[in-house]
């Protein structure tokens, strides 16, 4: 089975400039969680998504949004860009959420300049 | 807020030598997974314990959780050069919904 289709892979973005990062989870899987992955901070949280209803959120800004459509695809926004927001976006989908174990995408590389 | 610790960040074990990293909560589990990612890779999922003291093996790592389920070791035997890469545990607290929340990783590197 197809695995989770993560686009695009590679990013490069402008200070203040926005992005939209697309996740496709794997068939039948409804829970879709957002990772931030930085050398410094290691995997932080982002979102959780599950039919289409965000059920967790983790400590970022609120220029950090994000939503799923019915067909569980998910989409991650960043707003208003920042140097900091450098780092690999992933995706990781799962049948129903932490109970689960979770298969990730190959990530989306943001560099913001 | 709720953490989860791994620590040493960096391991460095002669090829063949027996391999042991722990990951630590001050909160009771409801459940810990093991993921491994490959330099230039993204996280792959190996295992999930659930139960209290449950033991898991494949081929050369065994899992183990905690009779507490606030702790649990990842032990590898006779560590091969494949085994390189970083081993996050990622734990999820009581309740159906919670988030997965993800260790800092260690990272072990094997000295041919």
């Amino acid at each position: 089975k197809a695995g989770v289709t993560q686009t695009p892979r590679y990013l490069i973005k402008t200070r203040g400039q926005q992005v939209t990062l697309s996740c496709s989870p794997i068939s039948g899987h409804r829970s879709v969680s957002w990772y931030q992955q930085t050398p410094g901070q290691g995997l932080q949280f982002l979102f959780e998504y599950f039919s289409e209803t965000q059920r967790n959120k983790g400590n970022f800004p609120g220029r950090f949004s994000g939503r799923q459509f019915s067909n569980s695809r998910s989409e991650m926004n960043v707003s208003t860009l920042e140097l900091g927001d450098s780092a690999l976006y992933l995706c990781a989908s799962s049948l129903a959420g932490s109970p689960h174990g979770y298969t990730f995408g190959s990530g989306t590389r943001l560099t913001v300049v | 807020g709720q953490q989860v610790m791994q620590i040493p960040q960096y391991q460095h074990v002669q090829e063949g030598e027996d391999f042991t990293t722990y990951c630590n909560s001050s909160t009771t589990l409801s459940n810990i997974q093991w993921y491994k990612q490959r330099p230039g890779g993204h996280p792959v999922f190996l295992i999930q314990l659930v139960k209290s003291g449950e033991v898991k093996k494949q081929k050369r790592l065994t899992f183990q959780f905690g009779e507490a389920k606030k702790n649990s070791s990842l032990h590898i035997t006779a560590t091969q050069t494949t085994d390189v890469g970083t081993y996050f545990c990622a734990v999820s607290y009581t309740g159906a919904n919670s988030k997965l929340t993800f260790g800092k990783g260690i990272t072990l590197s094997v000295r041919p």
